[in-house]
């Protein structure tokens, strides 16, 4: 799996969009970026992946730089209820994912 | 409703007294796994099965056993508990080769060895 290099924690505005830095410099031509959330001791959520094109659903955006060595989730409006820790994983289709500490992100009022 | 369904969610047990966690899924996944959370430790892979009958170990599975005789089905089993064991557990499932490989957890079970 490739190692991922996150800040411990950031505090954003309420309503404002929340964008959290991933590094992954190791990862490999078949490795994806997925993210997950973790809500206070509740069962980590998944939230996105991609492979190295710009991905975006109902919950965040992912930003893959193009050499694909960091990528950047995003919050376009963050609530309360989006204050969690934050996981950016690479791993391979087919192999188990390796969760490291996270981003305790805070959203603040 | 799909969802992984861990029991039991809260338990208190003394040192040395068997005890298991079950686990079942009902999304036909065949990955499942199980996680260990401890403070400032992040999320810690304890067994993963990536099909029935095929276990294999994490990185910390000293103290458990598991086993996978069904695929919905993937209990953790602590022989011999001991207070060092005391975690927040999460079973998770996956359908595995998919794209994405997206992973659902169970809600988890606070567990206390006194």
């Amino acid at each position: 799996d490739a190692k991922t290099t996150q800040p411990t924690s950031m505090d954003c505005a309420e309503g404002r969009a929340a964008n959290l830095p991933c590094n992954h410099s190791t990862i490999s031509g078949n490795e994806y970026v997925y993210w997950y959330r973790q809500i206070h001791s509740q069962g980590p959520q998944y939230i996105i992946h991609g492979l190295k094109n710009n991905e975006t659903n109902e919950m965040a955006s992912l930003i893959i730089t193009e050499d694909r060595k960091s990528s950047t989730l995003i919050l376009p409006h963050a609530t309360l209820r989006d204050t969690a820790v934050y996981y950016c994983i690479g791993g391979a289709r087919n192999t188990p994912l390796v969760f490291g500490k996270g981003t305790r992100l805070s959203v603040i009022a | 409703e799909a969802q992984v369904t861990q029991n039991p969610r809260y338990l208190i047990t003394v040192t040395g007294k068997k005890l298991t966690v079950t686990c079942s899924q009902n999304m036909n996944h065949e990955y499942m796994s199980w996680y260990r959370q401890d403070p400032g430790l992040g999320l810690r892979q304890i067994y993963y099965s990536m099909n029935v009958e095929v276990t294999d170990k994490g990185d910390v599975p000293e103290g458990y056993k598991v086993s996978r005789k069904e695929k919905r089905n993937f209990p953790l089993i602590l022989e011999s508990p001991s207070p060092n064991q005391t975690s927040l557990y999460f079973c998770a499932s996956s359908l595995y080769g998919s794209s994405g490989n997206t992973i659902y957890f169970g809600e988890g079970s606070w567990l206390t060895v006194v």
